[in-house]
């Protein structure tokens, strides 16, 4: 089965801690995206990642960081840098960077700053 | 300026009703539009892709674009108690970069009742 697959589904976070969500496709795809979702917000775009090796800050960078040594996969750091972390994040691939490209999302994970 | 504006909503229907969602938008080099359907506490799910201006139909789903008026829609016939869940448009330019990046509407809440 081909997809996207984000964890842990669920994460608890103490104030002043660090995270790392996972994203994982095995799509093949070059394009990678994290996204946050609050409600009433919609999406917006934290970092993207054209291709390996590479990645570009999106709409609300600060307090994040993100790597992409493999295609396959694009981990989000949330920093204790952040001051609302509470959200839902969701990542995405596409099969390339162009304007064109379907994205595909993730079923999400919830974080929840205690 | 890159906005797009979405009526949250939420929007109740009987079930076998016509659905009307929409979007309007201010930014007139966007030529990629797209309806994703996201379920509670899920990832949004790619329900219909158009380019340009016109209308396209899939089953019971029909993504309509009016590049004149910066206007789309997304009719919904038949409707099901399925269908009950928040719907995003999401919208990019034509070429690569940041500007390929997908603007999100907030989404719409639709319920469809039986």
């Amino acid at each position: 089965d081909g997809g996207i697959t984000q964890s842990p589904k669920y994460l608890f976070r103490k104030e002043g801690q660090n995270v790392t969500l996972s994203c994982e496709q095995n799509l093949n795809h070059d394009a990678m995206y994290w996204y946050r979702q609050d409600p009433g917000q919609g999406l917006r775009l934290i970092y993207y990642s054209q291709i390996v090796n590479d990645f570009q800050k999106g709409d609300i960078a600060e307090g994040y960081s993100v790597s992409r040594e493999k295609k396959e996969s694009f981990p989000l750091t949330v920093t204790s840098a952040q001051k609302n972390p509470t959200a839902f994040y969701l990542c995405a691939s596409s099969i390339s960077w162009q304007g064109a490209a379907k994205q595909f999302f993730g079923p999400g994970t919830r974080l929840t700053v205690l | 300026q890159k906005e797009v504006e979405q009526d949250p909503g939420p929007l109740s229907v009987p079930e076998g009703a016509i659905v009307s969602l929409n979007c309007t938008y201010s930014n007139s080099a966007f030529q990629y539009f797209m309806w994703y359907r996201q379920y509670s506490r899920k990832g949004p799910e790619l329900l219909m892709y158009t380019y340009s201006s016109g209308n396209k139909e899939d089953g019971r789903f029909t993504a309509q674009v009016d590049k004149s008026s910066k206007y789309i829609s997304l009719f919904i016939r038949d409707s099901q108690p399925s269908d009950s869940a928040t719907y995003l448009c999401a919208m990019s330019e034509e070429y690569g970069g940041s500007q390929g990046n997908l603007i999100f509407g907030k989404g719409t809440k639709l319920s469809v009742k039986p």
